[in-house]
């Protein structure tokens, strides 16, 4: 089936420097790809819709400058939190639709970043 | 109101009970239905999907939509403690970059 590779898993970063978290769709191409935070037992919140070649679309309230997302090709894309802050330690995780026929989206494992 | 409303629980239920979750929605224009289970610190993993009204059936889980009552369950015949985790609808509209709108989550324990 379908996998999505997220890394890193858990990294832990001083407050001030960027962090990059990278997903990679393994077996199919990714048309749309999706960055969501969630908070301890809470659901999950939409921040960004990445389509490959296109600016992302971010939702409200999320700073595009801060939370910068590249979706450079079918199967890879990127969020790199810039600057990072403590209130920005949470778990981040990307989603990707595949090209084609509707089967889903599959979800990456997740970043848990903790900014010290 | 929110599009999707799913009861947080927690849910607890003795091994080998019949598990049912729900969701309702008010976008009567979503078409695709998903159930996703999340294991803690976990991404959220694709148990089922269905297009449109109807059930489905995958082994001990069946989705079921019925969209004139804008209402989708999810069932677990015979549960078991592995089944522990937290269960989220999901469901998106055709066309567009199908973004999808979750619910907030079941959180379902299993004892033995």
């Amino acid at each position: 089936g379908a996998v999505v590779s997220q890394h890193p898993s858990r990294v832990i970063c001083k407050s001030g420097t960027s962090v990059k978290i990278e997903c990679r769709s393994l077996d199919f191409q990714a048309t749309t790809m999706f960055w969501y935070r969630q908070f301890p037992k809470k659901s999950l919140m939409l921040m960004a819709t990445s389509n490959e070649g296109s600016k992302a679309t971010y939702e409200q309230g999320v700073e595009k400058d801060k939370f910068l997302i590249n979706h450079a090709s079918l199967t890879l894309s990127t969020l790199t939190v810039t600057s990072a802050h403590p209130e920005d330690s949470s778990f981040y995780i990307c989603s990707a639709r595949s090209t084609g026929s509707f089967h889903g989206y599959t979800f990456g494992s997740g970043t848990r970043l903790t900014v010290v | 109101q929110k599009e999707v409303e799913q009861d947080p629980g927690p849910l607890s239920v003795p091994e080998g009970a019949i598990v049912s979750l729900n969701c309702t929605y008010s976008n009567s224009a979503f078409q695709y239905f998903m159930w996703y289970r999340q294991y803690s610190r976990k991404g959220p993993e694709l148990l089922m999907y269905t297009y449109s009204s109807g059930n489905k059936e995958d082994g001990r889980f069946t989705a079921q939509v019925d969209k004139s009552s804008k209402y989708i369950s999810l069932f677990i015949r015979d549960s078991q403690p592995s089944d522990s985790a937290t269960y989220l609808c999901a469901m998106t509209s055709t066309g567009g970059s199908y973004i999808p709108t979750f619910g907030r989550g079941t959180s379902l324990i299993v004892h033995p």
